[in-house]
């Protein structure tokens, strides 16, 4: 099965960039890498996703390493709104299989 | 406004006494999950289905059953809960055209089992 790794927890200062790591060594080569967070009291909230090159949207950076076995979520200037566990997952699908493998999750501290 | 309902959002119950929680989604998707978060372990599939009458086995299904007679809906079902399923559960919706597409999650269903 597939599996991420992600460190417990993280600090950032607010207004200042974050990198959440994940490492993900038994990626397959058709996994989607994706990145989800979690504010208290509510479900996980889509983030960004990518399977090979890098990716940007108005909520954050992807970077995916080139053997794809790691991949760095980046927040370009922290707010305290962004205070939440970030979760690193794959997405393995084929025509009749869709599975989703989550992380333990980081959880980010953001100070003011 | 596109979403994911889940009911109850909390639940208390005694073993052995079945229970539903039912999932609905309006964003017309094929692809529906169920998943329980417990301290530690992160979230865990366990179940889920690709489309209407086509349902498969997450990580973690054993206690669990699930139905997909409509597109919208996805209910779970505990037929004799346990201490053991005490968890906070997700339910989560996918379009099929494009698995690499993002999954909509609901706000979740505490469940206690005594």
């Amino acid at each position: 099965d597939a599996k991420t790794t992600q460190p417990n927890s993280m600090e950032s200062n607010e207004e200042e960039p974050v990198h959440l790591p994940c490492n993900h060594s038994t990626i397959s080569g058709t996994d989607y890498i994706h990145w989800y967070r979690q504010l208290p009291s509510q479900g996980p909230e889509y983030v960004i996703h990518g399977l090979t090159s890098n990716v940007n949207n108005r909520m954050a950076s992807l970077a995916i390493a080139e053997d794809r076995k790691s991949s760095t979520l980046i927040l370009h200037r922290a707010t305290l709104r962004d205070a939440a566990v970030y979760y690193c997952i794959l997405n393995r699908f084929e025509y009749n299989f869709n599975k989703f493998y989550f992380g333990s999750g980081t959880k980010l501290n953001v100070k003011p | 406004e596109a979403q994911v309902t889940q009911n109850p959002r909390y639940l208390i119950t005694v073993t052995g006494k079945k229970l539903t929680v039912t999932c609905s989604q309006n964003m017309n998707h094929e692809y529906m999950s169920w998943y329980r978060q417990d301290p530690g372990l992160g979230l865990r599939q366990i179940y889920y289905s690709m489309n209407v009458e086509v349902t498969d086995k997450g990580d973690v299904p054993e206690g669990y059953k699930v139905s997909r007679k409509e597109k919208r809906n996805f209910p779970l079902i505990l037929e004799s809960p346990s201490p053991n399923q005490t968890s906070l559960y997700f339910c989560a919706s996918q379009r099929r055209e494009a698995f690499n597409s993002p999954l909509h999650f609901g706000n979740g269903t505490r469940l206690t089992v005594t």
